[in-house]
């Protein structure tokens, strides 16, 4: 069974600019999940989906939105990118609801925001 | 004072040691308590995962919770390079994720 895969691995993008990450989530599960990880905060929860509504969000601006898919795929969108947005963005996928014995992650997404 | 606190690291230990990795934490409605293993380049897995007070063992690896204290334990016996990693602990007053709340990790190395 493939894992969660994310792409682009890499992405180098510099302030101002917008970036869209994307996601597949593991055959079946319908639950998205996205975090970001830095050194300095660790691995913080930005929102999560499930069949195409977002059910729950975590403590970021406005700048940070997602969507999912009706194949469950899930894409992550930050607009006018700020140095501190640089970080590895990791989702996770569940199979229906969100438990902590259940959520993959994905290899996550190097951003640079230069 | 933030919420999660863990030893900062890095942790660097011979193989066939005993590896303590710690984390203290400040909400007593944590009830959920998990460990997480994360290789380089990689996103985390679960490795442990624990529901209020006590411990639980799989293979080499021990979880240990110490609610009157606000402080859990992973212990890993007769340890490998291949436990080379950043180990994080996280922990929710909940089952659903969206209320984790992560430490911030601990390198740890395991040396031939």
């Amino acid at each position: 069974k493939a894992g969660v895969t994310q792409t682009p691995r890499y992405l180098i993008k510099t302030r101002g600019q917008q970036v869209t990450l994307s996601c597949s989530p593991i055959s079946g599960h319908r639950s998205v999940s996205w975090y970001q990880q830095t050194p300095g905060q660790g691995l913080q929860f930005l929102f999560e989906y499930f069949s195409e509504t977002q059910r729950n969000k975590g403590n970021f601006p406005g700048r940070f939105s997602g969507r999912q898919f009706s194949n469950s795929r899930s894409e992550m969108n930050v607009s006018t990118l700020e140095l501190g947005d640089s970080a590895l963005y990791l989702c996770a996928s569940s199979p229906r609801d969100l438990g902590y014995n259940e959520q993959f992650f994905g290899p996550g997404t190097r951003l640079t925001v230069l | 004072q933030k919420e999660v606190e863990q030893d900062p690291g890095p942790l660097s230990v011979p193989e066939g040691a005993i590896v303590s990795l710690n984390c203290t934490y400040s909400n007593s409605a944590f009830q959920y308590f998990m460990w997480y293993r994360q290789y380089s380049r990689k996103g985390p897995e679960l490795l442990m995962y624990t529901y209020s007070s006590g411990n639980k063992e799989d293979g080499r690896f021990t979880a240990q919770v110490d609610k009157s204290s606000k402080y859990i334990s992973l212990f890993i016996r007769d340890s490998q390079p291949s436990d080379s990693a950043t180990y994080l602990c996280a922990m929710s007053g909940t089952h659903y994720g969206q209320n984790f709340v992560f430490g911030p990790g601990t390198r740890l190395s395991v040396l031939p």
